[in-house]
Parts: structure tokens; C-alpha cells; sequence
């Protein structure tokens, strides 16, 4: 079955630095997400993306937080100065459809830990 | 608003047994969709089931079974005859069906199957 793959698996980073992280979607899928999952709570959406605009996020994508889809593969989130609570497990998903009329295909996620 | 529970956090079976995962959801949506998904020890979410709000009928599909209440807001998820590879966390989601791409997922339940 096709896969979602996410990159790096696990990333550390200090206090204030930029983070990219990197993901490949289904290649035939339009729309694609990233959702956040802080150690042992619940997962959280952060941003859905279609057509090359964000087409809905939530109150936790601040301007701190940026996504792109620089060619026709990848999918990536930028964490301009990360904080301390932005250490979570960051999953990528992708979907054919939208308007939650599809089920979400998601990686295997990058653990980010902000020291 | 839309809010999806999980009562228990944690489940404790010896392999054999079964096991029945509650979630019990609000919306004021006439028109949605719901998910489980599992969180094995590898981290990934993993599909399972996505049932619209207008078919009550219950799934079964193997050793897995769902049975949806829409008088209770239930959707409730049953594991026949446990196995040691069901040990994971598992995830209930809720969507609308138009206007927003924001799936709300439940705490989670983590199912520990023993030998």
C-alpha cells in the first residue's frame, strides 16, 4: 500500500532555532495536513493545504508556523523560532478528497524535541 | 462545538479476552463522519474504520467490530479474542462532512494485551 514518509524520524533542536519538516504525500492525493501530538495527549490539527494555499488551520498555527509545497512531492512545515512546547511528534497525512469525506493516510511522524 | 471522549485511558487484557474501546462524541452537526485509528508502539496512525452518520448499521471485519449509537453518541469499538498485536493506542475522530478539514480526535486509549 502506498505510504506517507516523513523526514527526520526524530529532530532536536535548541531553543529559537528554524525547523523544516519534511514529508511526501500519496502521490495522487490533493490534500494534505499536519497534525501534532504532545507526549501521551491527544492528537491535534494543526493545518490542512490544498491547491497550494492552506485552505484551514488552527489557533496553534501562529505565524511562528509556515507550510509549503516547494515542487510536486513534498510538503513541508517551517517552525520559524521553535519554543519549548513545540516538542511533540509532528504527523503528516494526506488524503484524496477533502471535506472529511475521505479517511487521512499519515507517516510515521518526526518526534521534535526543543531543548 | 465538537469534542470527541475517551473515557479510558487505559485498558489491561490477557490475550484471549475481549475488549470493548468506548467513544462517545458531540456535535451538533446532522451530517459527519467517524473514525478509529491505531497508534501502534511504532508511532504511526494507522486507518480503521470511517462510518457516516447516517449508517447505524454495525461492522464487523474479522476480529473487529463497531458498534455506532447515534441516540447514545457512541462509537464504540470492540476487539474479539485479544492478541498481543493489538497492543496500541487507539484513536476516535469525528469530522463534519463539508466546510472544514479539522478532524477532532479523541485522548486515545492504550490497550495493553498480555500474554
Amino acid at each position: 500500500e502506498p505510504e506517507v514518509t516523513q523526514t527526520p524520524s526524530h529532530q532536536v533542536t535548541q531553543m529559537g532555532q528554524e525547523v523544516i519538516l519534511r514529508c511526501v504525500p500519496i502521490s495522487n492525493h490533493l490534500y494534505f495536513y499536519w497534525y501534532r501530538q504532545i507526549l501521551g495527549q491527544k492528537v491535534e490539527f494543526l493545518v490542512s493545504f490544498y491547491n497550494n494555499e492552506i485552505s484551514e488551520k488552527s489557533e496553534i498555527f501562529d505565524d511562528q508556523f509556515s507550510v509549503e509545497r516547494p515542487d510536486g512531492s513534498n510538503f513541508t512545515l517551517k517552525i520559524r523560532s521553535t519554543k519549548l512546547e513545540d516538542s511533540a511528534m509532528y504527523f503528516c497525512a494526506s488524503s484524496e478528497g477533502g471535506w472529511g469525506n475521505e479517511k487521512l493516510f499519515f507517516g510515521s511522524g518526526t518526534q521534535l524535541s526543543v531543548l | 462545538a465538537q469534542k470527541v471522549t475517551q473515557a479510558q485511558t487505559e485498558i489491561s487484557v490477557v490475550e484471549k479476552e475481549d475488549v470493548t474501546l468506548d467513544c462517545v462524541y458531540e456535535t451538533r452537526d446532522t451530517t459527519y463522519y467517524l473514525f478509529w485509528y491505531k497508534q501502534p508502539p511504532s508511532g504511526e496512525l494507522v486507518f480503521l474504520i470511517r462510518r457516516n452518520s447516517f449508517d447505524e448499521q454495525n461492522e464487523i471485519s474479522g476480529r473487529y467490530s463497531w458498534n455506532f449509537q447515534k441516540s447514545t453518541s457512541s462509537f464504540n469499538f470492540t476487539i474479539t479474542a485479544s492478541q498481543v498485536v493489538d497492543s496500541a493506542v487507539y484513536f476516535c475522530a469525528l469530522i463534519r462532512t463539508s466546510g472544514t478539514y479539522k478532524y477532532i480526535f479523541g485522548t486515545g486509549t492504550r490497550l495493553k494485551v498480555l500474554a
